[in-house]
């Protein structure tokens, strides 16, 4: 069975750091790219970035609004993928959800709540 | 940057169908995909590869794509597919992007 598991959320002050974690288990996490995709209280669904495989050098790609301030990382020895957020802005308040795809096979997490505010 | 434009809202009578559009430069050569989001719950895809369906979605969730335009059609709609759906593809440059976003209503 496939599952995703975001952790790490919180509130933190404007101009702070957080970052926030992904466990996967249940399907090739070694091979496969992990995108994260955050939603503010209220409103759409934004992509925020992915990370692929080794394979594929660990490339990354981010939302052109984040890019600079948000880093996305992986550990394959844990199964684990990380969003590192910084300068952090009230804006950055939301859900933050991690997701993976193969097809017509799609996951997300529950998402981990971050709270920008001071 | 890269736009996927929806209607904000759609209603649909239970048992009619709901179209739902997606526009956007890039879908000629991009494939559309469309989640549904239940309030409080995480998006569900009910669409991949413009018109392909995942294991579970029932067969009145059907897609389709031409020129600039994707659209999801809800055959027969009923109330529980009342929610939020959201189309999701890549630019030219291999962003990712969600489009506006619509709420369907039935009733």
């Amino acid at each position: 069975e496939v599952q995703l598991v975001e952790s790490g959320g919180g509130l933190v002050q404007p101009g702070g750091s957080l970052k926030v974690s992904c466990a996967a288990s249940g399907f090739n996490f070694s091979g496969s790219a992990m995108h994260w995709i955050r939603q503010a209280p209220g409103k759409g669904l934004e992509w925020v970035g992915h990370i692929r495989s080794k394979p594929n050098n660990y490339a990354t790609a981010y939302a052109a609004s984040l890019k600079g301030r948000f880093t996305i990382s992986r550990d394959d020895s844990k199964s684990t993928t990380f969003l590192q957020m910084k300068s952090l802005k009230t804006e950055d308040t939301a859900v933050y959800y991690c997701r993976w795809s193969k097809g017509g096979l799609d996951y997300w997490g529950q998402g981990t709540l971050v709270t920008v505010s001071s | 940057s890269y736009e996927l434009t929806q209607p904000p809202s759609v209603s649909v009578s239970p048992g009619q169908t709901a179209r739902i559009t997606c526009s956007g430069d890039a879908l000629p050569k991009n494939y559309a995909y469309w989640y549904q989001q239940k309030s409080g719950q995480a998006p569900v895809l009910v669409i991949y590869e413009d018109s392909r369906r995942p294991s579970g979605i029932p067969e009145r969730f059907s897609g389709s794509s031409s020129g600039t335009m994707a659209t999801l059609t809800i055959s027969g709609a009923q109330v529980e597919d009342e929610g939020d759906y959201y189309c999701y593809s890549t630019d030219s440059s291999g962003n990712h992007v969600f489009g506006t976003g619509t709420t369907v209503t039935v009733l």
